[in-house]
């Protein structure tokens, strides 16, 4: 079955305490991207990655780390998370063109207290 | 700056009737349209799609419509079941071009379809 993986699903975490959120999928997929969701402003695009070793901002990419070792795996890292990055993030893969429907992972529900 | 935009941020409709959800954006580069369904503790899935070639896209129960010079799209649902009842996300991207089809997401409509 074609999916996009996140883990963990919850998380609740304090202040400058490093976290990293997984993503894996199995597409083959090239192009993979994080987003989070935040009440009335919709999802925004955190980072993204067009291949392995080929990673570049989104909208809102203060705070945060990625990584692209393997094609299948596109972690998110919050080196010293802060309470502004309370949020609910989906991880999200596509094809080659640009207008390849994107695949959204479950999402992961964070908490930074 | 919100590049799309979903002024509604619920509707409520009837089994059996149309649902209507409207979507404006102001990037005049964006040449493709996304409509993502969301239930909850769930990712946003692929609805339905319209290139700016076009003013209409339908499948099945599902129409898009485009209007270009407004700058508007709407989905309607007809009939709406209460299976229907979702988060809607209207998105937008430059199909080419240097963006990579990087996908800009409005607020989402909360749609309940009461039996």
């Amino acid at each position: 079955e074609a999916q996009v993986t996140q883990n963990p699903r919850y998380l609740i975490t304090v202040t400058g305490k490093k976290l990293t959120v997984t993503c894996s999928q199995n597409m083959n997929h090239e192009y993979m991207s994080w987003y989070r969701q935040d009440p009335g402003l919709g999802l925004r695009q955190i980072y993204y990655s067009m291949n392995v070793e080929v990673t570049d901002k989104g909208d809102v990419p203060e705070g945060y780390k990625v990584s692209r070792k393997e094609k299948r795996n596109f972690p998110l890292i919050l080196e010293s998370p802060s309470p502004n990055q309370t949020s609910l993030y989906f991880c999200a893969s596509r094809g080659d063109y640009s207008t390849d429907t994107q695949y959204f992972g479950p999402g992961t529900r964070l908490t930074v207290l | 700056d919100q590049q799309v935009k979903q002024n509604s941020p619920s509707l409520s409709v009837q089994e059996g009737r149309i649902s209507i959800l409207n979507c404006d954006y102001t990037n005049s580069m964006f040449d493709y349209f996304l409509w993502y369904k969301k239930y909850p503790a769930e990712g946003p899935t692929f609805l339905i799609s319209i290139s700016s070639i076009k003013d209409k896209n339908e499948d099945g129960r599902f129409t898009v419509f485009l209007n270009k010079s407004a700058k508007h799209l709407s989905l309607h649902i007809v009939p709406s079941q209460p299976g229907d009842s979702a988060v809607y996300f209207c998105a937008a991207s430059v199909a080419g071009g240097t963006s990579y089809g990087k996908l800009t997401f409005g607020q989402g409509t909360i749609l309940t379809v009461h039996p």
